[in-house]
């Protein structure tokens, strides 16, 4: 049983570029999470989504920044107009059953560096 | 605002005797608190959780600890092995309500001395 898989693995764009980071969640999974971790920093929770529909993204900066679950096909984030301060490791999650006491499990995480 | 604190960024520990890591939250309304592991380069595996109707869970050489008066938990690994050694995540969440994401510490990271 696959895990979670992230691609790429390392990003790097240049100021300005757009960054599109993907997410197939486990088999059978159909909630998906976005996480941020800033150098010496934990996880911050960006958004979360079911196929389809964005469910919370609370956590997301409010420009630049867009999230979606196709139906078919990998979650995409996507980051628009990169800046430097995008820089960081963003890690996907997925679960069953959605709620917050099933378990999430981490794909490997795609490292972003913008020059 | 650092609702979750991990206050040790590193703790060395010898090989066969007792990790004890720490977290604190000032959220009152968390109730539901997670352990996870993670490697250089991967991304975090769970390692074990507790309800806050609980004071304990055990699996294994894990085990956490829940003080809710103090906002207190800790991660017991005994007896703490070499591939131990990793950076330990505390996540805590709301499941009744705000953010549908889990609120983590900064990590700490344990080293097992041989």
């Amino acid at each position: 049983n696959a895990g979670v898989m992230q691609n790429p693995r390392h990003l790097v764009r240049r100021r300005g570029q757009e960054a599109r980071l993907r997410c197939s969640p486990m088999k059978g999974h159909s909630h998906v999470y976005w996480y941020r971790q800033l150098p010496e920093e934990g996880l911050k929770f960006m958004v979360y989504l079911q196929k389809e529909n964005i469910i919370d993204e609370s956590g997301m900066p409010k420009e630049r920044f867009s999230a979606e679950f196709p139906k078919e096909g990998p979650s995409i984030l996507r980051i628009q107009q990169v800046v430097r301060g995008d820089s960081a490791a963003y890690f996907c999650a997925s679960s069953l059953a959605g709620g917050l006491t099933d378990t999430q499990y981490f794909g490997p995480g795609t490292r972003l560096t913008v020059l | 605002d650092q609702q979750v604190k991990q206050n040790s960024p590193s703790l060395s520990v010898q090989e066969g005797r007792i990790s004890i890591l720490n977290c604190d939250y000032t959220n009152s309304m968390f109730d539901y608190f997670l352990w996870y592991k993670k490697y250089p380069a991967e991304g975090p595996t769970f390692l074990i959780s507790i309800s806050s109707i609980k004071d304990k869970n055990e699996d294994g050489r894990f085990t956490v600890f829940l003080n809710k008066s103090a906002k207190h938990l800790s991660l017991h690994i005994v007896p703490s092995q070499p591939g131990d050694s990793a950076v330990y995540f505390c996540a805590a969440s709301n499941s009744g309500g705000g953010a549908d994401g889990l609120t983590f510490g900064k990590g700490t990271h344990l080293i097992i001395q041989p």
